[in-house]
C-alpha cells in the first residue's frame, strides 16, 4: 500500500471492555513501532517489532497491554479491561530497516476513547 | 532516560516572515535528534534529523536545525515561511543505538497567516 494503515480510525469503548487495534505497515518494512499520544502530551513509545519478534516491551504501560505481529506484516495492539486513562491516539509506524537511516513512516492513528 | 521540551505550544506568524521553533532536550547519554511534522489530516513524517557530522542539517523544503550540544538544543528555523508550512512540529530524541525508541516533545502548532 501507499502508507501505513491503521484501523479503526476511531474507537469508543466502555470501561472494562477489551479492544484490538490494527496496523498494516508499508509492504517490505521490517521494523514496526507502536506509540501513543495522550491529550496534551508528546508521543510515548510502547513497543517495537523487528520482524515478528518484540525484543523490547518496556514501554507497555501495564500487563493489560499486549501486541503481536505475524508474517512480518500486520500487527495488533490489544488492551484488556480498558481504563479511562487508556484514552489516547495510538500510532503505528514502520521503517524499511532497523536503523536510523530508515525514517519512520507513521499511520494516521486510532483515536481510542474509554467511557 | 531522555526528555524533550518544546517551549512554545503555538506559534503564529505572517507569511514570508522568519520562524524559529524551540526544542531543548536532556539526556545522560549521546542522542540522535529529529524533527517530525504533521500536516493537517496526514500522519507524522520526518522533516530532518541529526545523526552525526555537521551540526547544521537541512530539509528539502527550506527548514534547518542546528544541534547545539552545550545548550542541549535543536531549534528549527526557516527564513521565510509559506502558507503550506502550517502544521504541527514535533522534536524528538533517541539514544545512539538500538531501536528508534523516540522520545517526543509535546509539539508546536505553527500557523501561517496571510
Amino acid at each position: 500500500g501507499a502508507g501505513v494503515s491503521q484501523s479503526p480510525s476511531n474507537k469508543v469503548t466502555e470501561k472494562g471492555k477489551d479492544v484490538e487495534l490494527r496496523c498494516d505497515p508499508i509492504s517490505g518494512h521490517t521494523a514496526l513501532y507502536w506509540y501513543r499520544q495522550r491529550l496534551g502530551q508528546g508521543l510515548e513509545f510502547l513497543i517495537y517489532f523487528q520482524g515478528n519478534s518484540a525484543p523490547d516491551k518496556s514501554g507497555l504501560p501495564s500487563d493489560r497491554f499486549s501486541a503481536e505481529r505475524t508474517g512480518e506484516s500486520v500487527s495488533t495492539l490489544t488492551i484488556q479491561r480498558t481504563q479511562q486513562e487508556d484514552s489516547a491516539v495510538y500510532l503505528c509506524a514502520s521503517s524499511f530497516q532497523f536503523d536510523y537511516n530508515s525514517p519512520l513512516h507513521f499511520g494516521n492513528g486510532t483515536r481510542l476513547t474509554v467511557t | 532516560a531522555q526528555s524533550v521540551t518544546q517551549l512554545d505550544s503555538q506559534v503564529p506568524v505572517f507569511e514570508e516572515a522568519p520562524v524559529e521553533l524551540r526544542c531543548n532536550y536532556s539526556s545522560s547519554v549521546s542522542v540522535y535528534l529529529f524533527w517530525y511534522v504533521q500536516y493537517p489530516n496526514q500522519g507524522l513524517q520526518l522533516l530532518l534529523k541529526y545523526l552525526s557530522g555537521s551540526t547544521l542539517v537541512e530539509s528539502i523544503n527550506g527548514f534547518e536545525a542546528e544541534f547545539n550540544k552545550s545548550q542541549t538544543s535543536f531549534h528549527l528555523r526557516k527564513p521565510s515561511v509559506h502558507i503550506s508550512d502550517t502544521a504541527e512540529y514535533f522534536c524528538a530524541v533517541s539514544e545512539v543505538q538500538g531501536a528508534q525508541k523516540l522520545v517526543f516533545g509535546q509539539g508546536t502548532r505553527l500557523t501561517i497567516n496571510p
